[in-house]
């Protein structure tokens, strides 16, 4: 079975500029998540998608960041602009579902962004 | 305060050395409590995974939960080079989206 896929895996852009991240998730995930781990510090969630709806979208900074989800399959992230505070890795996770049953999130290699 | 805490190390033991690995929390609603595993560029990647309050073991691998005192720990025995990495703990509460909260990672070492 084929993993979460991300690209690009590296990054490198300037402050105020924009930039986007693609992610395939694990086929018949029906959950996509976007995390960001800054270096030295565990992944703190963005935004979570439940099919192509959004669940959760409390820690994403809507003035400059945004993502969707539009087929329910594969997802972007968007920065525009861009500040120096925005380096660091972004990971896409997915898994099968919601509900009370314990769903294990498959993670991706993540893309390394710099803002210099 | 953080909603999960962990001790940032970085930790640096021996091979054949007994690991311990703890974080502690304030929410109490967490049920699911989870250690992920991730090595140097890669994503984390599940490790075990335990409900509520109680201990459950995979090979050298050992996830302790202390419900009362809010305290999950990993226990590594026999530790190998290759478990050098950066170990993580998460939690989610039971039902619905099961947001995961992570700890600040454990870098670890293991020195042959």
């Amino acid at each position: 079975e084929a993993g979460v896929a991300q690209s690009p895996r590296y990054k490198i852009i300037e402050k105020r500029q924009s930039v986007a991240f693609w992610c395939n998730p694990i086929s018949g995930h029906a959950t996509l998540y976007w995390y960001q781990q800054i270096l030295g510090q565990g992944p703190k969630l963005l935004i979570q998608f439940q099919n192509n709806g959004v669940v959760d979208d409390s820690q994403l900074p809507k003035d400059r960041f945004s993502a969707e989800r539009l087929k329910g399959v594969d997802s972007t992230l968007k920065i525009q602009p861009a500040k120096l505070e925005d380096s660091a890795v972004y990971l896409c996770a997915s898994s099968s579902g919601q509900g009370i049953i314990f769903r294990e999130q498959y993670f991706g290699p993540g893309t390394r962004l710099t803002v210099t | 305060q953080k909603e999960v805490e962990q001790d940032p190390g970085p930790l640096s033991v021996p091979e054949g050395a007994i690991v311990s690995l703890n974080c502690t929390y304030s929410n109490s609603a967490f049920q699911y409590f989870m250690w992920y595993r991730q090595y140097s560029r890669k994503g984390p990647e599940l490790l075990m995974y335990t409900y509520s309050s109680g201990n459950k073991e995979d090979g050298r691998f050992t996830a302790q939960v202390d419900k009362s005192s809010k305290y999950i720990s990993l226990f590594i025995r026999d530790s190998q080079p290759s478990d050098s990495a950066t170990y993580l703990c998460a939690m989610s509460v039971i039902q619905g989206a099961q947001k995961l909260v992570f700890g600040q990672g454990t870098r670890l070492t293991i020195n042959p």
